[in-house]
């Protein structure tokens, strides 16, 4: 079957602009995660969803960011007012476990350049 | 601050050989612990993990060690391949952390033919 599938690959945009990333999780996993990867550096959490809901979002940064999953499927994570700190690769991951041992399946991420 | 750890940025080794990447953590409070590897514009792909309740965990040619007293956990790759050049990164997670993984800065392993 499918992977986790994230859109756009790329995105460039300007400083004070509006930004939405996409994630497609594997189908049937209830659990979502938004990770953000700085150069040299590991991932970072920034939000856990459960079904539909945010269970965990202490690693959101400031309240710039959002991220919804209305459906327990698709979730987008929102970027608001973007500054160039923000330019980083964010990455999806989706696992059928919930607060999970399990594995957790990422996406290829959204590489976001903020000029 | 950083509560796990990858002190190796890089790590070379010859075809056929071993190759051990070390990770540290700092938080007791972590139970499970896994190992991802990463390629070039792909995202992590999970390899092999362990529980706090044992010391070692072998999948093929991958071997996981845990040293709780340590508050270390090494990757054994034996043999190694050239396929198995990539970034590695250890992940940490524990019971109160709904899931979300903790990870180190990544090691960039590259295997020479």
């Amino acid at each position: 079957g499918a992977g986790v599938s994230q859109t756009p690959s790329n995105k460039v945009t300007e400083k004070g602009k509006y930004v939405e990333l996409r994630c497609d999780p594997i189908s049937g996993h209830t659990a979502l995660y938004w990770y953000r990867q700085s150069l040299g550096q590991g991932p970072e959490f920034l939000i856990y969803f459960q079904g539909t809901g945010a269970a965990d979002d202490s690693g959101l940064p400031n309240d710039r960011f959002f991220a919804v999953r209305p459906e327990g499927s698709v979730s987008t994570l929102k970027i608001q007012r973007t500054e160039r700190g923000d330019s980083a690769v964010y990455l999806c991951a989706s696992s059928s476990y919930s607060g999970t041992r399990g594995e957790q399946f990422f996406g290829p991420g959204t590489r976001l350049t903020v000029l | 601050d950083q509560q796990v750890k990858q002190n190796s940025p890089s790590l070379s080794v010859q075809e056929g050989r071993i190759s051990i990447l070390n990770c540290d953590y700092t938080n007791s409070m972590f139970d499970y612990f896994l190992w991802y590897k990463k390629y070039p514009a792909e995202g992590p792909t999970f390899l092999i993990s362990i529980s706090s309740i044992k010391d070692k965990n072998e999948d093929g040619r991958f071997t996981v060690f845990l040293n709780k007293s340590a508050k270390h956990l090494s990757l054994h790759i034996v043999p190694s391949q050239p396929g198995d050049s990539a970034v590695y990164f250890c992940a940490a997670t524990g019971s109160g952390n709904t899931g979300k993984l903790i990870f180190g800065q990544g090691t960039t392993l590259q295997v020479k033919p």
